[in-house]
């Protein structure tokens, strides 16, 4: 079966950082994405992990272990703009589909 | 260079009716998505459009059917509504690679 479970909500404080941890659960692992959802928007794509280990693009950067079937997403430098849900989702050998988790709803406060 | 685009943005439709949401895939991508996204969860998938057919689907009923017609826009049809069926319907188009996914904004079906 398929299971992806991440935090349902989080509060954060502009300017700090925040980890946004997702465990997932997957057969034919192809891959691990983030995507950013602001409310009433279509979710747009942040990163995504293939390989163990880091990557980074500015403000936000992922990791991957997939041994742990686990990833989690960084915001630095946490701006107003950066409070929407934030879904991780896995791809699978030989589909054409994300699954997803439920979203984790940032909300960054002055 | 025009995105996912997606018509009509919101819809009320009343239980047992039938509805058809439309979505053309960005320049260039010949794969098309659905996916149903619920208040408050993710993005469900419900089936992928590639050279006119569905190439794979999602654990959804029926009711749900779609298209590709030649320039690569699709329509998603939802037979016999249900209040269940209330959510934001998502397209996404690619060139059939998970890494080029784009959504489009989502129509918003609400049945009552």
């Amino acid at each position: 079966g398929q299971n992806i479970d991440q935090p349902t909500e989080m509060t954060a404080t502009e300017g700090a950082i925040v980890q946004i941890n997702c465990t997932y659960q997957t057969s034919g692992f192809n891959g691990l994405f983030w995507y950013q959802q602001h409310a009433g928007e279509a979710p747009t794509f942040l990163s995504y992990n293939v390989l163990d280990g880091l990557e980074e693009k500015g403000r936000f950067s992922s990791f991957l272990s997939r041994s742990k079937g686990y990833s989690y997403l960084l915001l630095k430098e946490l701006q107003m703009k950066d409070s929407a849900s934030y879904l991780c989702a896995a791809g699978q050998t030989g589909a054409n589909n994300l699954f997803f988790g439920t979203g984790t709803r940032l909300t960054v406060i002055p | 260079d025009a995105g996912v685009t997606q018509s009509p943005t919101h819809l009320i439709k009343t239980r047992g009716q039938q509805v058809t949401l439309r979505c053309s895939p960005k320049s260039g991508h010949d794969t098309v998505s659905w996916y149903q996204q619920a208040l408050g969860q993710g993005p469900q998938f419900i089936f992928q459009y590639y050279e006119e057919e569905e190439r794979q689907r999602g654990n959804f009923p029926d009711r749900f059917s779609g298209h590709q017609f030649p320039n690569y826009s699709s329509e998603l049809n939802v037979n016999a509504l249900l209040l269940g069926d209330s959510a934001l319907y998502l397209c996404a188009s690619s060139t059939g690679t998970l890494y080029e996914q784009y959504f489009g904004p989502g129509t918003r079906l609400t049945v009552t």
